[in-house]
């Protein structure tokens, strides 16, 4: 079965910027979930979709970060404009809904952002 | 207040021997307990998880973790390491009463030859 698709990879951009990440999870996953390793932390969930309703947003900078799941698929994740400190990893998961034995978060492999 | 606390940011250990990662939670709600490593540029894989039943799992390659309700507890072990454990580990606690996924601050396992 494919995996959580992300892309960019990496992204250099300057302060004041905008930019996009692109996450297209597992097939039949309803839930979808953003998050930002910065540096030597862990993950921070930044958003979590269901289907293409959003669960919990409480930690997005909603000044600057914005995320859409129009379709209750492929999602979003923009910045507008960027800061140094949004330097970091942003990881997209997905997973099946609660109840399921396979109730883990399934990983992409991130897109790494860099800010100068 | 619900949390995850690794005790450890960083681990040397030599090859073949014995390790220990801890994990910590608190939580007022059932949890369903996680381990995640992550090699460099990569992103995060299951390494085993806790949802219910016996409380000592084990993944595919010699890593197991014991469920300790009395002591909020999910601590990581592998009697003897090898140069590939080498990553970072992760530890990630979801509450029963939602499907969020919370993690850890990591603990970074180093083994030395």
């Amino acid at each position: 079965e494919a995996g959580v698709a992300q892309s960019p990879r990496y992204k250099i951009i300057e302060k004041r910027q905008s930019v996009a990440f692109w996450c297209n999870p597992i097939s039949g996953h309803a839930t979808l979930y953003w998050y930002q390793q910065i540096l030597g932390q862990g993950p921070k969930l930044l958003i979590q979709f269901q289907n293409n309703g959003v669960v919990d947003d409480s930690q997005l900078p909603k000044d600057r970060f914005s995320a859409e799941r129009l379709k209750g698929v492929d999602s979003t994740l923009k910045i507008q404009p960027a800061k140094l400190e949004d330097s970091a990893v942003y990881l997209c998961a997905s997973s099946l809904p609660r109840g399921s034995m396979n109730t883990e978060a399934f990983f992409g492999q991130g897109t790494r952002l860099t800010v100068v | 207040a619900q949390s995850v606390t690794q005790l450890d940011s960083q681990v040397p250990v030599f090859e073949e021997a014995p390790v220990e990662l801890r994990c910590n939670y608190s939580s007022s709600v059932s949890v369903y307990l996680f381990w995640y490593v992550q090699y460099p540029n990569q992103g995060l894989q299951l390494l085993l998880k806790y949802l219910s039943g016996s409380t000592l799992v084990e993944s595919i390659n010699g890593f197991e973790a014991e469920f300790n309700k009395s002591q909020t507890s999910f601590h990581l072990r592998k009697p003897s390491v090898h140069i590939s454990d080498t990553a970072e580990y992760f530890c990630a606690v979801s509450w029963s009463t939602g499907n969020q996924f919370y993690f850890g601050t990591g603990t970074s396992l180093t083994v030395i030859p």
